[in-house]
């Protein structure tokens, strides 16, 4: 099976711009979870979804959201960006429906903004 | 609220030499627990995992076991090579389900550097 794949892998953009980051799960995975990673903060979720709806949030911000569409594919937008977003961007799929609650995570979107 | 704690870092090690690195929980439900490893400039990759208290995760080489009574799941391995210098993360999740779904606690990470 595919693993997790996000796009894009860069991203540059500027202050008060937003910016949509795409995950699309593994194979049969209905849920996917999203982390922002940062060398200050470490790895801090942000939200969880399954069959399109958002079951699970972090602490941070409204400016974050996120989506789930109907084949598990994700997006998370960031509004009005601010220097501090910069960070790594982490999605993760798993089954839950089987009890399994191991995430398998995809490279990332490295968002900088400048 | 549900926490994980590594062991400060950076750890620098011979090769063949043997590795610890020590994780302890905090959690009110029924934590599995993971350890994961991120190379440079990649996503993070499941290293092991145990799911119950006893439970012996273990993968190429790496072990670590579920220590409910010390709340512990420290990794280690036997004999360190170059190609393992990379940041190890222990984590968690809680099987109570509710506000836990999709989320994984974890520690802040440590940075793993064997020379030759």
């Amino acid at each position: 099976k595919a693993g997790v794949t996000q796009t894009p892998r860069y991203l540059i953009k500027t202050r008060g711009q937003q910016v949509t980051l795409s995950c699309s799960p593994i194979s049969g995975h209905r849920s996917v979870s999203w982390y922002q990673q940062t060398p200050g903060q470490g790895l801090q979720f942000l939200f969880e979804y399954f069959s399109e709806t958002q079951r699970n949030k972090g602490n941070f911000p409204g400016r974050f959201s996120g989506r789930q569409f109907s084949n598990s594919r994700s997006e998370m937008n960031v509004s009005t960006l601010e220097l501090g977003d910069s960070a790594l961007y982490l999605c993760a799929s798993s089954y839950p429906e089987l009890g399994a609650d191991t995430q398998y995570f995809g490279p990332g979107t490295r968002l900088t903004v400048l | 609220g549900d926490s994980v704690t590594q062991m400060e870092g950076p750890v620098t090690l011979s090769e063949e030499a043997f590795l610890t690195i020590n994780c302890t929980y905090t959690a009110t439900g029924y934590p599995s627990l993971f350890w994961y490893v991120q190379y440079p400039g990649e996503g993070l990759q499941l290293l092991l995992k145990a799911t119950k208290a006893d439970d012996k995760g273990s993968n190429k080489g790496f072990e670590a076991t579920y220590r409910k009574e010390t709340t512990s799941f420290h990794l280690e391995k036997g004999s360190v090579q170059v190609s393992d210098s990379a940041v190890y993360f222990c984590a968690q999740t809680d099987n109570a389900g509710g506000t836990s779904y999709g989320k994984l606690t974890f520690g802040q990470g440590t940075i793993l550097t064997v020379h030759p």
